[in-house]
């Protein structure tokens, strides 16, 4: 229940395309759904969240759609560009709790 | 924003030894602090949550005796790997929480690529 699936594994994107990451939650105490971007050697930054009581999130060119009722969440990076080409991590957390439970992380590739 | 600090960011020691890795908070006080161990090209595995001037609370399969954390001030968590061994190798990444923050003041380290040899 403490799980967070995440699909695909890997994505090869042209650049100037869409790149879409799926999450999927079990535990419905989950209250917080942030979006992280890793480049190699180095931690986690978080790109953008969201919380259960909106649908969407936009910030520049990404956005969170969020599914409360299927309890799955997607990330989507509009006009894809060689920069994006990281690991991405989605995660789950509860008030109750604050640990972060993490998505087993997609490698985008962005082809130029 | 929130700066989160981690030395060293490579280390490689031998065999037996111990290897101490510091996670500070630069312009902010963490009130808790989060010790992550990731694999090559895995996911980032939540082992211990140290909260300021108590013991940590580890996760299940970590052994507290020889991943000993200390959080002594709202701006230091120190993780300290006792006798390494090669299976230790791995990426280990702190994050921490803002006192005053809620669910989005996490920030987390820059990381420290552990290798026993």
């Amino acid at each position: 229940q403490q799980q967070v699936k995440q699909s695909p594994q890997s994505l090869i994107v042209q650049k100037g395309g869409i790149s879409i990451i799926n999450c999927a939650y079990e535990n419905t105490a989950f209250d917080y759904f942030p979006w992280y971007q890793q480049f190699p050697g180095k931690g986690p930054a978080l790109l953008i969240a969201i919380r259960p009581d909106v649908s969407e999130k936009k910030e520049g060119r990404f956005t969170i759609s969020f599914n409360k009722s299927a309890k799955q969440f997607s990330l989507h990076i509009m006009d894809s560009q060689p920069g994006d080409s990281a690991t991405y991590f989605c995660a789950a957390s509860s008030s109750g709790t604050y640990k972060y439970i993490f998505g087993t992380g997609t490698r985008l590739k962005v082809l130029a | 924003g929130a700066v989160v600090s981690q030395h060293p960011s490579r280390v490689i020691c031998k065999s037996g030894t111990s290897v101490k890795i510091e996670c500070r908070s630069l312009d902010f006080q963490a009130t808790t602090m989060f010790w992550y161990r990731q694999f090559p090209k895995q996911s980032l595995m939540l082992m211990a949550t140290s909260n300021e001037g108590s013991k940590a609370t580890y996760e299940q399969g970590v052994e507290k005796d020889k991943f000993l954390i200390n959080h002594a001030s709202l701006t230091l968590s120190t993780l300290t790997v006792t006798s390494a061994h090669p299976e230790d190798s791995s990426f280990y990444i702190c994050s921490a929480r803002a006192g005053t923050g809620g669910l989005d003041g996490y920030t987390f380290g820059s990381g420290t690529r552990l290798t026993v040899v």
